[in-house]
């Protein structure tokens, strides 16, 4: 069974790059593709962007010149950066990855998630 | 971006109760909608993609409905462990989308 595990620090200061990696295991990375997505606390969900394991990316236009998401087949990780934060960079990050039904293989955009890591930004 | 506008923002029910969320997006999606359960301090998992498809292991008490530009959740019976947050997700186009939940309280 796949699992994802988001590994990083959980405080980083302003204006600094927060830098988080997802290692994937029960499954290869190859044949999917991944996303981070995060959630400020109390509020939605905000996708951040994607990777395919083949290194392809689609970011949101919100973030897009601050984000770079990158994949390491080798390890089984794929990883987030995210440059000069704020303190509304806070939020709990997941990894997550798309996929198929088990019964009649329909995709499924966001279908495996993370746990989560709390990020803090603040001096 | 699409828009999602999901509504209501909160609603109580009682247990036994049918509850129906929708989502309405700002362009044409298709069926290229997903639905989230969201419980406290857990990641979202997912009930329904393809707007109206169970994923297998959710219970049949769950079910979506819709095309195009609206979308509707709809829990039949409603039970305990229902108690949650709800999202709609869009992946018809990037960046992918969420409607803002649906907080389902107990009445």
């Amino acid at each position: 069974q796949v699992q994802l595990q988001e590994s990083g620090p959980g405080l980083v200061k302003p204006s600094e790059t927060l830098s988080l990696i997802c290692t994937v295991s029960g499954d290869p990375i190859s044949g999917y593709y991944w996303s981070w997505i995060r959630q400020p606390p109390g509020k939605g969900l905000e996708w951040i962007g994607y990777i395919s394991s083949s290194g392809s990316t689609n970011y949101n236009p919100s973030l897009k010149s601050r984000v770079i998401i990158s994949v390491d087949p080798s390890k089984n990780q794929f990883s987030l950066r995210l440059s000069s934060v704020t303190a509304a960079d806070s939020a709990l990050y997941y990894c997550a990855r798309d996929g198929y039904d088990a019964s009649n293989y329909g995709y499924i955009a966001i279908d495996i998630w993370g746990q989560g890591t709390k990020v803090t930004v603040s001096s | 971006d699409i828009q999602m506008t999901q509504s209501p923002s909160s609603l109580s029910a009682s247990v036994g109760d049918r509850v129906t969320i929708t989502c309405r997006a700002s362009q044409g999606i298709t069926n290229d909608l997903g639905w989230y359960q969201q419980k406290p301090g857990k990641a979202p998992k997912c009930l329904i993609y393809a707007a109206s498809s169970l994923q297998s292991g959710v219970p049949s008490r769950f079910s979506g409905s819709g095309s195009g530009t609206e979308f509707t959740l709809t829990i039949s019976s409603l039970q305990p462990e229902d108690f949650a947050t709800y999202y709609c997700l869009q992946h018809n186009s990037f960046p992918l989308t969420f409607g803002q939940g649906t907080k389902v309280e107990i009445k």
